[in-house]
């Protein structure tokens, strides 16, 4: 069954450190992937998103993944940070016969930043 | 503005009293689909639509009925609620296909059951 784990509950970093939030995946096909962030109180919004090609890819507001399939992960990441990035994160799959009828949601990195 | 359009935002009901939780897309969207949010579990997929008069079931669909009738709407039907319903909902479309993934959410609706 297609699943993905995301090891991290909640992580504090300082402003203006670098971020890297973990995601690892697993679905037997190549995956769609997704990372979405949902700030306080709001619906989610796509960051990023990898559907074949370079395994780096670039999102908005300054985020990156990469892609790596011989660790079944795809990482979120952030060269510095900024205190209106503190929100909860979701990584995602897409599953199904279509390969994206059914997008799979892992269950959320909450992101705080110290001042 | 695109957007997904969820009513209402807020509602507390009771055990058993059908409800209905509207959702309309301005996009031409093909693809539409119903989540629950509770803290600890993410997003759970409830029902999904791939068009118009095609629904499926997600991973969550018991206690729910949706419809499909006109591409811009999905309303979530609870006929009748019971408190463990209590949960954050969220309606979201894409274009579907490839694109299914880039989904578009609604603001949510909070959803309480006595």
């Amino acid at each position: 069954a297609q699943s993905v784990t995301q090891p991290d509950i909640h992580i504090t970093v300082s402003e203006g450190a670098s971020l890297e939030l973990r995601c690892n995946y697993s679905y037997g096909a190549t995956p769609y992937l997704f990372w979405y962030v949902q700030s306080p109180g709001q619906g989610l919004q796509l960051l990023l998103k990898y559907f074949s090609g370079d395994t780096l890819v670039q999102g908005i507001k300054g985020f990156e993944a990469e892609f790596k399939r011989s660790q079944s992960s795809f990482n979120l990441r952030k060269p510095s940070v900024h205190w209106s990035d503190a929100a909860e994160y979701f990584c995602a799959v897409g599953a199904g016969y279509s390969s994206a009828s059914k997008i799979i949601f892992g269950s959320g990195t909450r992101l705080s930043i110290r001042p | 503005e695109a957007q997904v359009t969820q009513n209402p935002r807020y509602l507390i009901t009771v055990t058993g009293k059908k409800l209905t939780v509207t959702c309309s897309q301005n996009m031409n969207h093909e693809y539409m689909s119903w989540y629950r949010q509770d803290p600890g579990l993410g997003l759970r997929q409830i029902y999904y639509s791939m068009n118009v008069e095609v629904t499926d079931k997600g991973d969550v669909p018991e206690g729910y009925k949706v419809s499909r009738k006109e591409k811009r709407n999905f309303p979530l039907i609870l006929e009748s609620p019971s408190p463990n319903q209590t949960s954050l909902y969220f309606c979201a479309s894409s274009l579907g296909g490839r694109d299914t993934g880039e989904l578009f959410f609604g603001e949510g609706s909070r959803l309480t059951v006595l």
